[in-house]
């Protein structure tokens, strides 16, 4: 049974710092990796998709990485500013292509 | 392009009734997944949708039920509400197979269970 795991589950920084999210997932035979925001009370905000033959994704100041072999995902935002905090949640999807499961998420506070 | 919509926006009802939630999916997308999510936890995979059929379901018991439409919006059911069934429910839509194996999710449906 896959199962999600992310650490830390709160992280608070200073604007302008650099940061690193963890996810780790239990089984390797995923289909693909993809991380989300959301804010709270709200619906969840896709960020990046990694496919399972894939290494990394970028966006903008975030950048996702997944080694499948040692079952992890790091999630890296450049230069935080306020307006990113929220709580990161990852989500492997299996080999089925149906369901995502999800971690419990790092809530990230950013101050000014 | 109209993105993933959800009604009702919140809903509180009594222990042991009956409530249908509804989502639309994002133009183009042909399957819907039904998520719950409690206080503090990941979203958890109750059932998904592909052309009106049921594709996969996750560990929820068969009072929770659900149905696609022809125009590929679906509606989640749950009966004899309990109540650690309060949460957040969020439908996310996709399109698997057409270069599109991201989920995107709706703003959810706060149930209150009292």
């Amino acid at each position: 049974k896959q199962e999600v795991t992310q650490i830390p589950a709160a992280l608070s920084v200073p604007e302008g710092e650099n940061l690193v999210l963890n996810c780790s997932f239990t089984d390797s035979a995923i289909y693909n990796l993809q991380w989300f925001r959301q804010d709270p009370g709200k619906g969840l905000t896709s960020l990046l998709l990694i496919q399972s033959s894939q290494r990394e994704q970028t966006s903008g100041r975030l950048n996702a990485s997944l080694d499948k072999s040692s079952g992890r995902s790091t999630l890296y935002i450049a230069a935080s500013q306020p307006g990113d905090s929220a709580t990161y949640l990852c989500a492997a999807i299996n080999q089925a292509g149906t369901a995502l499961i999800f971690g419990k998420g790092t809530t990230l506070s950013v101050s000014s | 392009e109209t993105g993933v919509t959800q009604s009702p926006t919140h809903l509180i009802k009594t222990r042991g009734q009956q409530v249908t939630l509804r989502c639309s999916s994002q133009s183009g997308h042909n399957t819907v997944s039904w998520y719950q999510q409690a206080l503090g936890q990941g979203p958890q995979f109750i059932f998904q949708y592909y052309r009106e059929e049921e594709n996969g379901r996750g560990n929820f018991p068969p009072r929770f039920s659900g149905l696609q439409f022809p125009n590929y919006s679906s509606e989640l059911n749950v009966n004899a509400l309990e109540l650690d069934d309060s949460a957040l429910y969020l439908c996310a839509s996709s399109s698997p197979g057409a270069g599109g194996d991201t989920q995107y999710f709706g703003p959810g449906t706060r149930l209150t269970v009292l």
